[in-house]
């Protein structure tokens, strides 16, 4: 299976922050990469996927990279309402992993 | 709109039996694959078991193969999960996903979920 790796687990910051998370697949994915944002209580939100695609309606300030097995999710100005935890998923395989997650909190 | 809409989730005892479903509505059923994916309390998200769109190839987690299967009824547009010989470690929110496409390998996400259902294991 492919084991996909999250760095940080945590994060704490500010508003108006710019932060960067990132993936890390055992083997390489070429670009089969997706984010998601899951709030407490709440199912995940598809935010980015191929990688670098936005899903619609998510504000710009979101924006994916990488290929291959290294991948980063970049928020680029943290608002209130992006405090959440976070999760990348492989979909290169019939057999699907996600990331542990990475909980973004406010500084 | 697109909405999913899971049920079946409750109380059972370790090695019993539930069946979740997933209702669909406001998108072609068929031409997407299904997902189920879980959430123990307080832990990540971990996929459970896809299928496509005409309920042709399933695919399962290694920790739930064997014991869970995953069907769709297309006339009825309804998802399921069929799970047998529950353990505590199945404890969890159980979540019906519309992949983004027809496809399940070389795919691209899951963009619509469900609210959740919740299946707790204990005698």
């Amino acid at each position: 299976d492919i084991q996909m790796t999250q760095s940080p687990s945590s994060l704490s910051a500010s508003v108006g922050d710019r932060v960067t998370i990132t993936c890390r697949a055992s083997q390489s994915i070429s670009r089969y990469l997706n984010w998601y944002q899951q709030k407490p209580g709440k199912a995940p939100k598809l935010l980015i996927y191929a990688a670098s695609s936005f899903q619609s309606g998510v504000p710009s300030r979101f924006s994916g990279s990488g290929s291959g097995t290294d991948f980063t999710l970049t928020i680029s100005s943290l608002q209130p309402e992006d405090f959440a935890t976070y999760y990348c998923q492989q979909s290169y395989s019939t057999l699907y992993t996600f990331g542990q997650g990475t909980k973004l909190e406010i500084k | 709109e697109v909405q999913l809409l899971e049920s079946g989730g409750g109380l059972v005892q370790p090695g019993g039996s539930l069946r979740l479903s997933c209702a669909a509505s406001g998108f072609t059923f068929t031409s997407y694959a299904m997902t189920w994916v879980r959430q123990a309390p307080g832990k990540g998200l971990e996929w459970v078991s896809s299928i496509t769109g005409s309920g042709g190839s399933t695919y399962y987690a290694d920790s739930v193969k064997g014991r869970f299967t995953i069907s769709r009824d297309n006339s009825k547009n309804t998802l399921y999960l069929q799970m047998n010989s529950l353990r505590a470690e199945d404890t969890a929110v159980y979540y019906c996903a519309k992949n983004l496409g027809g496809l399940i390998r070389f795919s691209y996400g899951m963009d619509v979920w469900g609210q959740g259902t919740t299946v707790t294991v204990s005698s």
